[in-house]
């Protein structure tokens, strides 16, 4: 059974620090992997989709890389700002369409 | 921006009523799912739905719940009669085609308390 897991649980930085949030999977026959981020009582914002035979992929300040032989990935947020605050969710989408997720990270950028 | 809908974002129900939560998904999106998210816990995959039947469905997903798309753009999930433990917030989400556009897109969920 595929389980995934995020460290750190919570993490503090001030403004404008890089950071790198961390997810591994225990099987690699996965799809693709999503990173999302969810914001305090709200729904989930897609943010990066990584295709199982792709490295990495970047959006403005996020680049996500892929691993999956080692079943390991990371979201690189560069120049962290306040309205970065809040929790970074990991999912690996298994062949059948279901995402499979990781507990989060809460991230606090501090002003 | 085209975005899932969800509605209503909160309802409250006493234990052993009946629920029907409503979704509007993205309107070219072929595949639908459920999720639910219980307080302070990850997000869990119920149900995914293509081609107007169940694809696949968890182990959560039991003989209460079920899925159904009525018309060209509702997705409903039932649950038939609700116990306490099925408060959670519910997330529908869609995705097209292949490729590109394997991106899950979420809406903002259903807020549900069972009392």
């Amino acid at each position: 059974k595929q389980e995934v897991t995020q460290i750190p649980a919570a993490l503090s930085v001030p403004e404008g620090e890089n950071l790198v949030l961390n997810c591994s999977f225990t099987d690699s026959a996965i799809y693709n992997l999503q990173w999302f981020r969810q914001d305090p009582g709200k729904g989930l914002t897609s943010l990066l989709l990584i295709q199982s035979s792709q490295r990495e992929q970047t959006s403005g300040r996020l680049n996500a890389s892929l691993d999956k032989s080692s079943g390991r990935s990371t979201l690189y947020i560069a120049a962290s700002q306040p309205g970065d605050s809040a929790t970074y969710l990991c999912a690996v989408m298994e062949y059948g369409n279901k995402l499979v997720f990781g507990a989060g990270t809460i991230l606090r950028v501090k002003s | 921006e085209p975005e899932v809908t969800q509605t209503p974002s909160h309802q409250v129900t006493q234990m052993g009523q009946e629920v029907i939560l409503r979704c509007v998904p993205i309107s070219n999106h072929l595949y639908f799912y459920w999720y639910r998210q219980i307080l302070g816990q990850k997000v869990e995959f119920l149900v995914s739905f293509y081609n107007n039947e169940i694809s696949e469905k968890s182990e959560i997903f039991d003989d209460q719940f079920s899925v159904e798309r009525p018309d060209g753009s509702n997705f409903t999930l039932k649950i038939r009669s609700t116990k306490l433990e099925d408060s959670a917030m519910y997330f529908c989400a869609s995705k097209g085609l292949a490729g590109i556009q394997e991106t899950q897109y979420f809406g903002p969920g259903t807020r549900l308390l069972v009392l």
